[in-house]
């Protein structure tokens, strides 16, 4: 199985900063690497599918990045209903595999 | 709109079986794949598996056989999974997630979850 690895766990940000998240997979798998967001007692949302393609209606300070085996989400001026978990997927072989997360707090 | 609407909470306990329903609306359920998703309190989420809405042929991650049934109800545009021989380690919420299936797969409508806590 492809293991993802994010970082960092947490991070601590204020209200207009820009915020990277960092995403590795154990091997290639290409642009294959989707981004989702999660906020407590919520379902996750798609942010980001094949690196760097915005979802519809994902406000455009998301943006992703990234090929191969190293991949970066950037969310540009910090809004007070970003702060929540981020979740990177790959979608390049079954089993479809998560990174274990980035708590975004302030 | 297009939309995934799952059953309620379930208490069970251990060694009962427990099944978790998942309506779609909106859109042909048959032209997307339907995944499940499952996560353990405070912990992050694990892909359980999908299944082919067109033919209904599932596919299982490791760590979900036999156990573990993913089915369908074309006719009202229903996804189910049932979870037979329930243990402890089963508590989670668990979720049904539509795959685009555009370009590359990504789960691009969730429903709401279903938790299931198992006691003894």
């Amino acid at each position: 199985d492809i293991q993802m690895t994010q970082s960092p766990s947490s991070l601590s940000a204020s209200v207009g900063d820009t915020v990277t998240i960092t995403c590795r997979a154990s091997q290639s798998i290409r642009r294959y690497l989707n981004w989702y967001q999660q906020k407590p007692g919520k379902a996750p949302k798609l942010l980001i599918y094949v690196a760097s393609s915005l979802q519809s209606e994902v406000p455009s300070r998301f943006s992703g990045s990234g090929s191969g085996t190293d991949f970066t989400l950037t969310i540009s001026s910090l809004q007070p209903e970003d702060f929540a978990t981020y979740y990177c997927q790959q979608s390049y072989n079954t089993p479809w595999t998560f990174g274990q997360g980035t708590k975004v707090e302030i | 709109q297009v939309q995934l609407v799952q059953s309620g909470s379930e208490l069970k306990k251990s060694g009962a079986s427990v099944r978790v329903s998942c309506k779609s609306s909106g859109y042909t359920f048959s032209d997307y794949p339907m995944n499940w998703v499952r996560q353990a309190p405070g912990q992050g989420l694990e892909w359980m598996g999908w299944i082919n809405t067109n033919t209904g042929t599932p596919t299982y991650a490791q760590g979900f056989t036999g156990r573990f049934v993913f089915s369908l109800d074309t006719s009202v545009s229903m996804a189910y999974l049932q979870i037979s021989s329930l243990k402890a380690e089963d508590t989670a919420v668990y979720y049904c997630a539509r795959d685009q299936n555009v370009e590359a797969s990504a789960m691009d409508v969730w429903g709401q979850g279903t938790t299931v806590t198992v006691s003894s």
